[in-house]
């Protein structure tokens, strides 16, 4: 069964600093991965997915993730964070339940604070 | 209006109520789930269904049950409430042509069982 790992339940930044929330995932074959944005009291909103290709994906609101296999990782990063980006950050991993079936497996999530 | 709509957005209920959740989707996706976040556990699967006659549990279903009454309406019951299922709920609806791409969510129902 796949799963997925954020290690950081907690991200405090500066506004203008770099951002990079990481993600581990466990699946058998290749992984459609995700990241998924809630902010408070809000649903998801998708931020950017992987399926194959480029193993750098963007995604909106300036970010981005980079798939590497070697390291089962889809960390997703930030240039330089704004202070709307404060919310909870969720990693997704979509593995096939048979056929066309797929199911998301969602990480714990991350909170982000964002310091003026 | 929205693709996936939820109903209650907010509820609270005793405990030993009976409660039911609805989701109505006007997105003509087959599949539709329900979930439920609790802080610091994520989003996790309670029961999922890929078309009206089909209905699957998932990793957290004990104390839930469901009914797929058409292609567009997914309702989560809680048979006798307990405060643990204190959570937010998300329902969920994904079309089998987009594969794993075409996840639509609702923005949730936050139930306190009191």
């Amino acid at each position: 069964a796949q799963s997925v790992t954020q290690p950081d339940i907690h991200i405090t930044v500066s506004e203008g600093a770099s951002l990079e929330l990481r993600c581990n995932y466990s699946y058998g074959a290749t992984p459609y991965l995700f990241w998924y944005v809630q902010s408070p009291g809000q649903g998801l909103q998708l931020l950017l997915k992987y399926f194959s290709g480029d193993t750098l994906v963007q995604g909106i609101k300036g970010f981005e993730a980079e798939f590497k296999r070697s390291q089962s990782s889809f960390n997703l990063r930030k240039p330089s964070v704004h202070w709307s980006d404060a919310a909870e950050y969720f990693c997704a991993v979509g593995a096939s339940s048979g056929g066309s079936n797929y199911k998301l497996t969602f990480g714990k999530g991350t909170l982000l604070t964002v310091n003026p | 209006d929205a693709d996936v709509t939820q109903t209650p957005r907010n509820r609270i209920t005793k405990t030993g109520k009976r409660i039911m959740l609805e989701c109505s989707q006007t997105k003509g996706h087959d599949r539709m789930y329900w979930y439920r976040q609790d802080p610091g556990l994520g989003l996790r699967l309670i029961y999922y269904s890929f078309d009206v006659k089909d209905i699957n549990k998932g990793e957290i279903s004990d104390g839930y049950s469901v009914s797929r009454q058409a292609q567009a309406k997914f309702s989560l019951s809680l048979e006798s409430a307990i405060p643990n299922q204190t959570a937010l709920y998300f329902c969920a609806t994904s079309d089998p042509r987009e594969g794993v791409y075409g996840y639509t969510f609702g923005s949730g129902t936050r139930l306190t069982v009191v």
